[in-house]
């Protein structure tokens, strides 16, 4: 099964712009592994940000975008708030089947 | 608007069969095109896909679950199910149902313990 990676924790400042990368074991990410990436806070079920590379649901904040980038899947977040402090999960599909990424611990600092 | 809410055993035994329902509400579980999944999740870690069902009955499983998960739906209840068997204490996770394809819609996830 293949193996999908993210950075454990990354921190950011308030206003400021940071970018999640997810990448798979088995090679370059491609639109093809319909990258999801997922906002999850303490306590909460996990919300779907981004789906199929950088489609956002209706309640997506403008300032979340996805993209392919050096071969992973990008998530990136220009402008952060303090309530954008949580986990990020991205998840690839490869042939039907889904692996999640470990996780990213996002601090606003 | 589209509610997903588990329900099952918060506590099962070693060897036993976990089994959870998820409920739909706001829209049926047999139109559209869409895929119903399950997704778990252990204490302070993170989230391990399950597997997923299609309308048309079709199905995708986590490799590594195969030969021990069961997912199908009943279109009468509006309800899709999961069925693990021979848990170990591993199984134990918060559970989720979400409506696949892209996820829009999750329940508020269930705690299943596997302890003796």
């Amino acid at each position: 099964q293949a193996v999908v990676t993210q950075e454990p924790s990354l921190t950011v400042s308030p206003g400021g712009t940071v970018t999640l990368t997810c990448g798979s074991s088995t090679g370059a990410v491609t639109s093809g592994h319909w990258p999801y990436w997922f906002q999850q806070k303490p306590g909460q079920a996990p919300k779907t940000l981004i789906y199929d590379t950088s489609n956002k649901h209706s309640w997506t904040p403008a300032r979340f975008s996805g993209s392919l980038l050096g071969g992973k899947a990008a998530l990136t977040l220009s402008g952060a708030q303090p309530e954008d402090e949580a986990d990020y999960y991205c998840l690839l599909s490869y042939s039907g089947a889904r692996v999640f990424g470990g996780g990213t611990k996002l601090t606003v600092l | 608007q589209v509610q997903l809410q588990e329900a099952g055993p918060g506590l099962v035994k070693p060897s036993q069969t976990l089994s959870l329902t998820c409920t739909v509400s706001g829209g049926s579980i047999s139109s559209g095109n869409y895929y119903w999944s399950w997704i778990r999740q252990p204490a302070e870690k993170g989230l391990e896909w399950i597997g997923r069902m299609y309308t048309s009955g079709s199905t995708n499983y986590n490799p590594s679950l195969k030969s021990r998960v069961t997912i199908s739906l009943d279109a009468s209840k509006n309800q899709f199910s999961l069925k693990l068997s021979s848990v170990t204490a591993a199984d134990t996770a918060v559970y989720y149902c979400a409506r696949d394809t892209h996820l829009d819609y999750w329940g508020q996830g269930t705690l299943v313990t596997v302890s003796s």
